[in-house]
This record gives structure tokens, C-alpha cells and sequence, in this order.
């Protein structure tokens, strides 16, 4: 069974361009997460789909960065324009449907991560 | 407001040694669960445990333990015997029950020399 796979694995691109990361969940998973880390820091989580609705998208730093999930299958994140500070990995994950609390505890398959450079 | 710190940012040990990689967690929920990933080289995060608040017991699996103390909010990774395959960087993240992300600490770099 293929896991979660994210493309490109490595991206570099000027200040003030566009930039669009994609990401494969698992068949059958429902629930698709977007994280990142910048260097330094802690890996944050940024939002949260259940099939193809945003269930969560409290993490997303500013109104440049547009994630959809049409269909409910694969995800892309856009980051328009790209900043300087937006360098960093981006993880994609995905788990199994469940409710709130139950699924609480499913194991999320994180991809390979799409590691970001803004020059 | 949830938090994991994870103290030691690197550890160097030799091949063969035990080493132990710290994890403390903050939150106010009473029901939450911890997790263990580990990061290779190749970059994807690699679960290795999943922890609910309710079950204390410490756990084996092969050369890997993980002791939970909701009483000092740890949960403790030890590597018994590691080998240089063990060299990556761990992270320690938790998981409220209504929540829907994981909050991960900053990460342990390990290196294992042979």
C-alpha cells in the first residue's frame, strides 16, 4: 500500500512567486492534515480536512497560503506570493475517518515532507 | 493551551549504548494521547507509538521503551543497545481528546557513532 506522498520533495523559488505543494494521502483516508516547520522551530500544524471540508484551519499563518482538497482525494497548498519567512518543511499526513475523540488517537502517516526555499 | 518540550535538541552517543530522550507535556485536557515519530534521513516521519492518558503502563518493543509518568506529565523514549540506524531526529507530540492536530515539541537529534 502506497503511503502518503508529497510533491515536489524540494522546492526553491524567488521572493514575491508562486508556489503550489501537493500532497497524496493514503486511499481510503479521510482526514488530511498540512504541518510545517521553519527552521528552528517546532512542527506546526496548519489546518485540517475531512474528506474534501476544511475541519480546522486555525493554523494557516496569513491569507497567502490557499490549501484545497477538491474531491476529497489529493491536497495542494498555495503560497501566493512566497515571503522569505515561509522557508521551511511542509509534512502532509493522513489518518483514518473517525469522530472527534475517537479518532483522537489514530495514527497519522506523514509524508515525506516538501522542504521549502524562499531566496 | 497545549505544549511538549522536548529538552535535549542533541545527543551523541556511541553504538551500543542506552540513551534516553526526554519529553514533557503541558495541557489541561484530561483525556489526550501521546505520541513518539521519528524522522530519518529520507525526512517523512516515521510513527513509532501512540499513548493513551488513561493507560500508564510502560511499554516494550524490541530495543525500544517508553515510560509514562502522568504524575511529572513525562513520557520517556529509551533506545536500549542503539545502533547507528538509530541516528535521526525524534519527536514527541500530543494530541488533545477534542482535538484534531498534534502538537509536537522542537525535536532530539541522536546520533549513534559506530
Amino acid at each position: 500500500e502506497a503511503g502518503v506522498t508529497q510533491f515536489p520533495s524540494h522546492s526553491v523559488i524567488e521572493k514575491g512567486q508562486t508556489v503550489t505543494l501537493r500532497c497524496d494521502p493514503i486511499s481510503g483516508h479521510d482526514n488530511l492534515y498540512w504541518y510545517r516547520r521553519v527552521m528552528g522551530k517546532e512542527i506546526k500544524f496548519l489546518l485540517h480536512f475531512v474528506k474534501e471540508s476544511k475541519q480546522d484551519e486555525s493554523g494557516m499563518p496569513n491569507n497567502r497560503f490557499l490549501a484545497e482538497r477538491t474531491g476529497g482525494t489529493y491536497s495542494t497548498l498555495k503560497v501566493q506570493p512566497a515571503e522569505l519567512e515561509d522557508s521551511g518543511v511542509y509534512f502532509c499526513a493522513s489518518s483514518q475517518e473517525g469522530g472527534t475523540g475517537e479518532w483522537a488517537g489514530t495514527e497519522a502517516f506523514f509524508g515525506q515532507g516538501t522542504r521549502l526555499t524562499v531566496v | 493551551a497545549q505544549k511538549v518540550t522536548q529538552a535535549q535538541t542533541e545527543i551523541s552517543v556511541v553504538e551500543k549504548e542506552d540513551v534516553t530522550l526526554d519529553c514533557v507535556y503541558e495541557t489541561r485536557d484530561t483525556t489526550y494521547y501521546l505520541f513518539w515519530y521519528k524522522q530519518p534521513p529520507s525526512g517523512e516521519l516515521v510513527f513509532l507509538i501512540r499513548r493513551n492518558s488513561f493507560d500508564e503502563q510502560n511499554e516494550i518493543s524490541g530495543r525500544y521503551s517508553w515510560n509514562f509518568q502522568k504524575s511529572t506529565s513525562s513520557f520517556n523514549f529509551t533506545i536500549t543497545a542503539s545502533q547507528v540506524v538509530d541516528s535521526a531526529v525524534y519527536f514527541c507530540a500530543l494530541m488533545g481528546y477534542a482535538g484534531n492536530m498534534l502538537t509536537f515539541g522542537g525535536g532530539t537529534r541522536l546520533m549513534v557513532k559506530p
